[in-house]
């Protein structure tokens, strides 16, 4: 299987400040058609994950454009400009290249 | 908008089976793949099952393959997962996902539901 592997798995933050979180595969995430399926997704306490990013960099509705997603092959990025109250969480990267889909261990977002 | 509201959670003893359901609206269920994912108490999530728009391809995680089974009524609009021999691992909860594609290449999960818990314990 594809290991995920997300860094940092906690992230203090201060408000108004960026922050940027890594995920790495352990194998190209290229698929034949030449997409790269990697999202990201958002899960606030007690509630289901919402996507925000797919295919690396596209936003899904409704996401503000705060989040940012980047990366390449096995090295991919999601940035938060000026982290807002509403971004504490945790988030996981996922890959939907190879079966089966795999996700990161998830990396917690906290206020200062 | 796309709804998906998963029933049939619970507490189960070991060994013991149990049938999850997922009713879907808003959108053209027979167009797109569905999934269920699981994540356990205090832990992250893991994709669980994958079934195709026709419901002619599905594929499971090592764990639960032989044991579950994924399947769905498009008369219905509802998506199912039945859960046999199950184990104290299997404790989480359990959420369905719709794919924003057919479900026979890739995985994208673009909407997810509230979940339903299920405890396995004796």
């Amino acid at each position: 299987d594809v290991v995920m592997t997300q860094s940092p798995l906690s992230l203090p933050v201060t408000l108004g400040q960026p922050a940027s979180i890594s995920c790495r595969s352990s194998q190209s995430l290229v698929y034949s058609d030449g997409n790269t399926y990697l999202n990201w997704f958002h899960q606030r306490p007690g509630q289901s994950p919402r996507r925000l990013i797919y295919k690396v960099s596209n936003r899904d509705s409704g996401v503000p454009d705060r989040f940012s997603g980047s990366g390449s092959g096995t090295d991919f990025t999601l940035k938060i400009s000026r982290v807002e109250a509403e971004d504490v969480g945790l988030y996981y990267c996922m890959q939907g290249t190879h079966w089966p889909s795999t996700f990161g261990q998830g990396t917690k977002v906290e206020i200062k | 908008q796309v709804q998906l509201v998963e029933s049939g959670g619970g507490v189960v003893q070991p060994g013991r089976s149990l049938r999850l359901s997922c009713a879907a609206s808003g959108f053209t269920f027979n167009n797109y793949g569905m999934h269920w994912v699981r994540q356990a108490p205090g832990k992250g999530l893991e994709w669980v099952a994958v079934i195709s728009y026709d419901g002619i391809y599905k594929y499971y995680t090592d764990s639960v393959r032989g044991r579950f089974t994924i399947s769905r009524d498009n008369s219905k609009n509802t998506l199912y997962l039945q859960m046999n021999s199950l184990r104290a691992e299997d404790t989480a909860v359990y959420y369905c996902a719709k794919d924003d594609s057919s479900g026979y290449y890739y995985v994208s999960l673009d909407y997810w539901g509230q979940g339903t818990p299920v405890t396995v314990s004796s």
